[in-house]
């Protein structure tokens, strides 16, 4: 069955990088992408990115371009997110999922990895 | 693009019905039929209910629908049950595809 299963939790020091990995299964990878999300405390869903396996394309929502990057593995079936130049507002569960190319739908999602920015 | 805006919150009886607004720019909407509805219990991974407007993925019950006009999208849960209790966001995508954007989130209270 498909399966969307990311790294474990992180604390890092502000100024600091975070990098989280995203690893799918149970389908063919190339036939779909990945899209990256977050909650803040409190928070709702913040859109940060994805990446279209079926023409390669990577786009950052305005907010993250510049300080986010986004790589895949395709031996491996995994995705990565880097969060560069981290503040404390930048705690928040990180999220990875599926998009179906032809329905654009995000149909599984990851556990969440929680990454905590504290001095 | 900023968020789309929806309810912070609606209630409802065992029982009933509750519709849950996400409303959003002509950019967010206009030409776009894949808006998609999400129920997320806090800490836990999110779950596609409605996808493309009305579609429901196999295993979501029949109890939730949706709808869209003009710059609003609906999700209408029908026969609520305590389980239902939780967060729901909407999102939609914009800029020629390029980008995501999701609505703040809806509290639903079942009384």
């Amino acid at each position: 069955q498909v399966q969307v299963v990311q790294s474990g939790a992180e604390v890092k020091k502000p100024g600091a990088s975070v990098k989280v990995s995203c690893k799918a299964s149970g389908y063919i990878f190339t036939s779909y992408g990945i899209t990256w999300a977050r909650q803040a405390p409190g928070q709702g869903l913040e859109w940060m990115g994805w990446i279209s396996f079926y023409n390669d394309n990577i786009n950052y929502g305005k907010k993250f371009q510049g300080r986010t990057t986004m790589t895949t593995d395709k031996a491996t079936s995994t995705t990565y997110l880097e969060l560069r130049s981290l503040r404390f507002d930048d705690t928040a569960i990180y999220f990875c999922a599926r998009i179906a190319v032809n329905t654009l739908a995000i149909d599984s999602w990851g556990q969440g990895t929680q990454v905590t920015v504290s001095s | 693009q900023s968020a789309l805006t929806q309810p912070r919150s609606v209630s409802g009886s065992p029982g009933q019905s509750v519709t849950i607004s996400c409303t959003g720019s002509s950019s967010d909407f206009d030409g776009y039929n894949y808006v998609s509805w999400f129920q997320h219990h806090p800490g836990k991974a999110p779950k596609l209910m409605i996808y493309n407007v009305t579609r429901r993925p196999s295993g979501v019950p029949d109890r939730f629908s949706g709808s869209k006009a003009g710059n609003t999208a609906s999700l209408t849960i029908s026969g609520l049950q305590a389980e239902d209790e939780t967060d729901y966001y909407c999102c939609s995508y914009a800029d020629n595809y390029t980008s995501v954007v999701f609505g703040g989130g809806t509290k639903l209270t079942v009384l």
